[in-house]
């Protein structure tokens, strides 16, 4: 079965660090296939994208909240895509989610794993 | 950054009716647009693609249109299952999603 699985979420308090796993079954992440993203969604809230590595890790983009804090980045042997956040703040409080691009140049996400919620509070 | 802003942000209605949800870039993405539907607590799902592309597997009930600035996503006769929060998505820059639209049973 073609799925992504996100791990890694929990309760942290601002300044805390956290690491956050998005492992694929089903397909093989290559260095020229399956670029990832993350998008997360507060509670009650919307979606919002939050970053993005190309098949290779060479191209790599974040929103501008999270530029600085977070690092993403994939281990293809591992078939498994990572999140680093660091200095997390109470606002990044959300509902993580990976998601595969659809094939081709544009940003469409045709394949979501069910998330992991990431909750910032003291 | 572009703002994506939909509308309307709810909307009632009932089962076989025809429904349209617009969304307003505050550039021109050209055709760089999705649309996905989410239900109660689960992941996004991808309807349409490329402002008008029907996703495999979607109904064709689902329909999008547009570009530029303005987009549509219309169900022609709507179904028990779509009642949902429906948001777009674009991907010209970096990528934004709009607020959503809730769709209720009216």
């Amino acid at each position: 079965q073609v799925q992504l699985a996100e791990s890694g979420g929990g309760v942290v308090q601002p300044g805390w660090s956290l690491r956050l796993s998005c492992v694929a079954s089903g397909f093989t992440l290559t260095p020229s296939t399956s670029t990832i993203h993350w998008v997360r969604q507060a509670p009650g809230k919307g979606l919002e994208w939050v970053a993005v590595v190309s098949p290779d890790g060479s191209q790599i983009y974040y929103t501008d909240s999270v530029q600085g804090r977070f690092t993403t980045s994939r281990d293809n042997s591992k078939n498994t895509v990572y999140l680093e956040m660091n200095r997390l703040r109470p606002e990044d409080t959300a509902l993580y989610y990976c998601a595969r691009q659809l094939v081709g140049p544009h940003w469409f996400f045709d394949l979501w794993g069910r998330g992991t919620l990431v909750t910032v509070s003291s | 950054d572009i703002q994506m802003t939909q509308s309307p942000s709810t909307l009632s209605a009932s089962v076989g009716d025809r429904v349209t949800i617009t969304c307003r870039a505050s550039q021109s993405i050209n055709t760089c647009l999705a649309w996905y539907q989410q239900k109660g607590g689960k992941a996004p799902k991808l309807l349409v693609y490329k402002a008008s592309s029907l996703e495999s597997g979607v109904p064709s009930r689902f329909s999008g249109s547009g570009s530029g600035t303005e987009f549509t996503l219309t169900i022609s006769s709507l179904q028990p299952d779509d009642f949902a929060t429906y948001y777009c998505q674009q991907c010209s820059s970096l990528s934004t999603f709009g607020q959503g639209t809730k769709l209720e049973i009216k």
